[in-house]
């Protein structure tokens, strides 16, 4: 089955503006989660979806956004860009009907500001 | 203290050997644990889950768990080129689909 998809893949942006990333799950999964690579900081969690509702949330600031739809697809919004929002994106997807949690990642988009 | 730790390496192996990646946590409530491996420019892999204690093998790779300890750790028998990428290990409480991720051990495997 299709994998985790995500869009834009690249994206370049200015400091200041604002910028929603797409992500399609894995067919069936409800949970959503999403999360930013850097080089400094690795991969962090951001949030986490289910049924429409954020379940869990990670240390960000305000500026990052996110909600999920009926059909379980998600988006995040990041506003007022900073240079330090340039990283990866990853969103991810998981069944609570598996055992355990596992996780499955997309592709990414990647976010450069400038 | 970071809550998952790894030695970032580069750990370098030859052709054929096997290579052992290990990692630490902090918190005592994690209970699921997972391997990724990362090519440059690349999304995370999932390579190995393990949530009991003890050894759980899947062809090349054997990931080991001891929560007493809490260390993981994952084996690569036979390792190849190809198996050279960054391999991350994550971990999480129960019932949390948030992973907390250790900083990566990059791995080189000389042909």
């Amino acid at each position: 089955k299709a994998g985790v998809t995500q869009t834009p893949r690249y994206l370049i942006k200015t400091r200041g503006q604002q910028v929603t990333l797409s992500c399609s799950p894995i067919s069936g999964h409800r949970s959503v989660s999403w999360y930013q690579q850097t080089p400094g900081q690795g991969l962090q969690f951001l949030f986490e979806y289910f049924s429409e509702t954020q379940r869990n949330k990670g240390n960000f600031p305000g500026r990052f956004s996110g909600r999920q739809f009926s059909n379980s697809r998600s988006e995040m919004n990041v506003s007022t860009l900073e240079l330090g929002d340039s990283a990866l994106y990853l969103c991810a997807s998981s069944s609570d009907s598996e055992s355990g949690n596992t996780i499955y990642f997309g592709e990414g988009s990647w976010l450069t500001v400038v | 203290q970071k809550e998952v730790e790894q030695n970032s390496g580069p750990l370098s192996v030859p052709e054929g050997a096997i290579a052992s990646l290990n990692c630490t946590y902090s918190d005592r409530g994690s209970q699921s644990f997972f391997w990724y491996r990362q090519y440059s420019g690349k999304s995370p892999e999932l390579i190995m889950s393990i949530y009991s204690n003890g050894d759980k093998e899947d062809g090349r790779f054997t990931a080991q768990l001891n929560k007493a300890s809490q260390y993981v750790s994952l084996l690569i028998r036979d390792s190849q080129p190809s198996d050279s990428a960054t391999y991350l290990c994550a971990v999480s409480l129960t019932g949390r689909r948030a992973l907390t991720f250790g900083s990566g051990t990059r791995l080189q495997v000389q042909p």
